[in-house]
């Protein structure tokens, strides 16, 4: 069955400090894949996706994502985190009908 | 480009009243999803259209929710009779196709209460 993991249900981090959300996945066949997200009351914007070629993406606000097809791993990471980062990250793999199947999330906190 | 827009924004209902929630996605995607997001809790999928036909309803629960799609462009989603348990995020989210690679826009969301 097809489905997303992230482990760590709530983070904090200082302001400045890496970053690195985790992800698994579970998928038969290569897998598509997305990090979305979710500030307080508005839709989800997507940082970077995953489908092919170099297994290290690059995204929008400085955020990375490594895919790990031996750890079934796709790990955000930022390397200095501001405080307009917190919110709500969500992992996702796409199915073959195009659904996106949804990890539980990762409420991020940015301390001061 | 005007993205995807969702109305209303909050509704607070009394159990077994009904409910509707509008969608408008980006113009010129064909595929149109609305995705259910219970608090604590990641978007889950109710029903995926593609142009005005479904593609997916296999988690919709069909008792009481409805959803359709005319002409292709505009969706409704609607809920009858409301349970307490439908308290949630109502995300309504396009795409220009339903390749598993696309990127899918997504609206704000309607957030129910039901009580």
């Amino acid at each position: 069955a097809q489905s997303v993991t992230q482990p760590d249900i709530h983070i904090t981090v200082s302001e400045g400090a890496s970053l690195e959300l985790r992800c698994n996945y579970s998928y038969g066949a290569t897998p598509y894949l997305f990090w979305y997200v979710q500030s307080p009351g508005q839709g989800l914007q997507l940082l970077l996706k995953y489908f092919s070629g170099d297994t290290l993406v690059q995204g929008i606000k400085g955020f990375e994502a490594e895919f790990k097809r031996s750890q079934s791993s796709f790990n955000l990471r930022k390397p200095s985190v501001h405080w307009s980062d917190a919110a709500e990250y969500f992992c996702a793999v796409g199915s073959n009908t195009g659904k996106l199947i949804f990890g539980q999330g990762t409420t991020l906190q940015v301390k001061p | 480009e005007a993205g995807v827009a969702q109305s209303p924004r909050y509704k607070i209902i009394e159990k077994r009243q009904s409910v509707a929630f509008w969608c408008n996605p980006i113009s010129g995607h064909a595929t149109l999803y609305w995705y259910q997001q219970i608090l604590g809790q990641g978007p889950k999928l109710l029903i995926q259209f593609q142009n005005n036909g479904v593609v997916d309803d296999s988690q919709l629960p069909k008792d009481r929710f409805s959803a359709e799609r005319l002409k292709g462009v505009d969706s409704t989603l609607k809920i009858q009779p409301a349970k307490l348990e439908d308290s949630a995020v109502y995300l309504c989210a396009s795409s220009l196709g339903p390749d598993r690679g696309e990127t899918q826009y997504f609206g704000p969301g309607t957030r129910l209460l039901v009580l």
